[in-house]
Parts: structure tokens; C-alpha cells; sequence
């Protein structure tokens, strides 16, 4: 069955630079792939989505790149903040259909 | 965006009683929702997919009898954890979708004593 592998469990960045966060799957490349942000004791909240026939995808400082050859995403936070530590998600969808399931996540640390 | 709104957001509960949570899509009609289960620094795991007028669809291993998931309007549906116990003490998150994005409630946190 389809895994994704977010292969940082936490990571720090000073603030200013840029972090970038990588998302791995297994099997077959989803139709689409979505990073979520999730701040402790809420629910996720919807960042981006990039469909599988695009390579690159754009949204103020963030940046999600889908590469179906490695099968990876890269997601990009430029000109980090204090404000942007939280814990990033990436999800596909499993089966091409509309059951979405999500890796550990990588919890994010903008140090000041 | 869309808003999804969850209630209780924490509840505590004795075991052996049933706990009910709400999950409202309060400006969209939502014809199917998820509920999620989350433990501390763990990802998401899908329980059921909610089908307003239809019954629930259960991921492998998710008790139909344990969880009982109602979709009775186009803007509600409800978890019950049934009969719960201290292992069922969990985050516990809806999602609803609209135009191909996923949007969250604020997620209810349970402590079953």
C-alpha cells in the first residue's frame, strides 16, 4: 500500500532562511498532493495542493514542488518567521480517489 | 475558505459511557465527510468516510459498532464513541471537502478516565 515518508521529525531553521521540509511516497504518483499546516491541539489547516502534472506551485512565501520521477515534494517556506513553526503535513490521495491519508509530519522550529 | 466547526473541543468522560461529537460545515453543503483519529505525534488515521443519507464507510480495523457515525443533514455529522475506555482517549478531527481542498474542525480532544 501507498506510504509517505516525511523523513524530518523536527527541524530548525534560523530565522530569515529559508526551510524546506521533503515529503517521500512509495508506490504509484497520487493525482494530487496537498501539505497541510497543524498547530498543537487544533485541526489542519489547508496550505497547498499540486496535481501530479505539475512541477511547481506557488503561494505568497511557500513553495511545493512535485517531482514524480523521485517521487517527492519539497515544500518551501522562504524569508521564515518566528510565526511559522508548526508542525507541516503532506497528504495524497492513497488510491487516485478521494481517500486521503497523511504522513508523520515534520515539526518546524523558526528560531529568532 | 470554508468553515468546519467541531464540538466539544476536549470532553472528559468516565468509562463505559458514550460520548457524542459534532462536526457542522457552517457555510457549505457537505455531502460526504471524514472523521480522523490522531495520537500525540502521529499522523492523521482515517476512520470513516460519512455519507449524508447513507451509512458510514469504516477503514480496516475501525470498530462500526465502537464509532457510530450519523450524516443526517447536508451540514452535520456526528462521532459517538460508544461504551469508551482509556485506549479510546484520542484527537479526534472531521474534515469535509470542498472544490478538491480539505477543510478541518478544530478537532476534540477526549480523556476517557
Amino acid at each position: 500500500s501507498q506510504k509517505i515518508e516525511q523523513n524530518s521529525e523536527a527541524l530548525n531553521i534560523q530565522e530569515g532562511k529559508t526551510a524546506t521540509l521533503t515529503c517521500n511516497y512509495t508506490n504509484y504518483s497520487p493525482a494530487y498532493l496537498q501539505w497541510y499546516r497543524q498547530d498543537p491541539g487544533r485541526g489542519p489547516v489547508f496550505l497547498l495542493l499540486i496535481r501530479e502534472n505539475e512541477k511547481e506551485k506557488r503561494k505568497e512565501r511557500l513553495k511545493v514542488t512535485f517531482d514524480t520521477t523521485l517521487k517527492q515534494s519539497l515544500f518551501h517556506i522562504t524569508a521564515s518567521q518566528p510565526a511559522d513553526s508548526a508542525t507541516y503535513l503532506c497528504a495524497l490521495d492513497e488510491n487516485r480517489d478521494d481517500k486521503i491519508i497523511f504522513g508523520k509530519g515534520t515539526r518546524l522550529h523558526i528560531l529568532p | 475558505g470554508a468553515v468546519v466547526s467541531q464540538h466539544p473541543s476536549r470532553v472528559i468522560c468516565k468509562s463505559g459511557t458514550s460520548v457524542k461529537i459534532e462536526c457542522r460545515s457552517l457555510d457549505f453543503q457537505a455531502t460526504t465527510m471524514f472523521w480522523y483519529r490522531q495520537f500525540p505525534k502521529k499522523s492523521l488515521m482515517l476512520m470513516a468516510t460519512s455519507n449524508e443519507g447513507s451509512k458510514a464507510t469504516y477503514e480496516q480495523g475501525v470498530e462500526k459498532d465502537k464509532f457510530l457515525i450519523n450524516h443526517a443533514s447536508l451540514t452535520l455529522s456526528t462521532l459517538t464513541v460508544t461504551s469508551a475506555h482509556p485506549e479510546d482517549s484520542s484527537f479526534y478531527i472531521c474534515s469535509a471537502s470542498q472544490w478538491g481542498e480539505l477543510f478541518f474542525g478544530e478537532g476534540s480532544r477526549l480523556t476517557v478516565l
